[in-house]
């Protein structure tokens, strides 16, 4: 199993640009999170999926994010227009179906963004 | 503020040491998970307890869980430079289908 893949791993975008960010989950899981992390906020919970529907978007911070998941299999995070504001390292993260309590969720790589 | 703050906020240590890093929360919750973050990659999931335990152990690592106290700690023990890297709990609330992540400790285990 490959894990949950992201891409890119690097995006250097100017202020005022589209920046498109993917994920691919682990084959099998059912829900997929989107996270933000700073050294200021600390790692948020942007927005998640169960079954390819989004559950909780409540931590989407502006109308500039959205994202989407079309298929089991991917997922996108999408900023438009980006602002400096928007640098971070963004994770996404996958688990399975809430089985005997069992939670846990595995995390991509993730994508440092800067926005310039 | 947050669910699940953990302290000390940097510990560092000597290798062969023991680390020990706690955890505070403030709802109840159907478990509390450990994860660990080395720099510049996605978090690990370390460990899981479950809201009717105490205590677990997994290798070098142990976990209590105080529920009247809502808090938590994690020990490793004899630890290595491997173990450098931030930790993070993490806990789930009733619904069970989102974490909430605390800001972390960062440990350095010096060789």
């Amino acid at each position: 199993d490959a894990g949950v893949i992201q891409s890119p791993r690097h995006e250097v975008t100017e202020m005022g640009q589209e920046v498109t960010l993917r994920c691919k989950p682990i084959s099998g899981h059912d829900y997929l999170f989107w996270y933000r992390q700073t050294m200021m906020r600390g790692l948020e919970l942007l927005i998640y999926f169960n079954n390819n529907v989004p559950i909780d978007d409540s931590g989407m911070p502006e109308d500039r994010f959205s994202a989407k998941m079309p298929n089991a299999s991917f997922s996108t995070l999408k900023i438009q227009p980006s602002e400096p504001r928007d640098s971070a390292v963004y994770f996404c993260a996958s688990r399975g179906a809430w089985t005997s309590g069992d939670n846990e969720q595995f995390f991509g790589p993730g994508t440092r963004l800067t926005v310039l | 503020s947050q669910q699940g703050e953990e302290d000390p906020q940097a510990l560092s240590i000597q290798e062969g040491e023991n680390a020990t890093m706690n955890c505070s929360y403030k709802t109840s919750i159907n478990n509390l998970q450990w994860y660990r973050q080395n720099s510049g990659r996605g978090l690990v999931h370390l460990i899981l307890i479950r809201s009717n335990e105490r205590e677990k152990h997994s290798g070098r690592l142990r976990v209590t869980l105080d529920t009247s106290k809502k808090s938590s700690s994690l020990l490793i023990t004899a630890s290595r430079a491997a173990d450098t890297a931030s930790y993070f709990c993490a806990t789930d609330g009733t619904s069970g289908s989102r974490l909430t992540f605390g800001e972390g400790t960062q440990l350095t285990v010096n060789p």
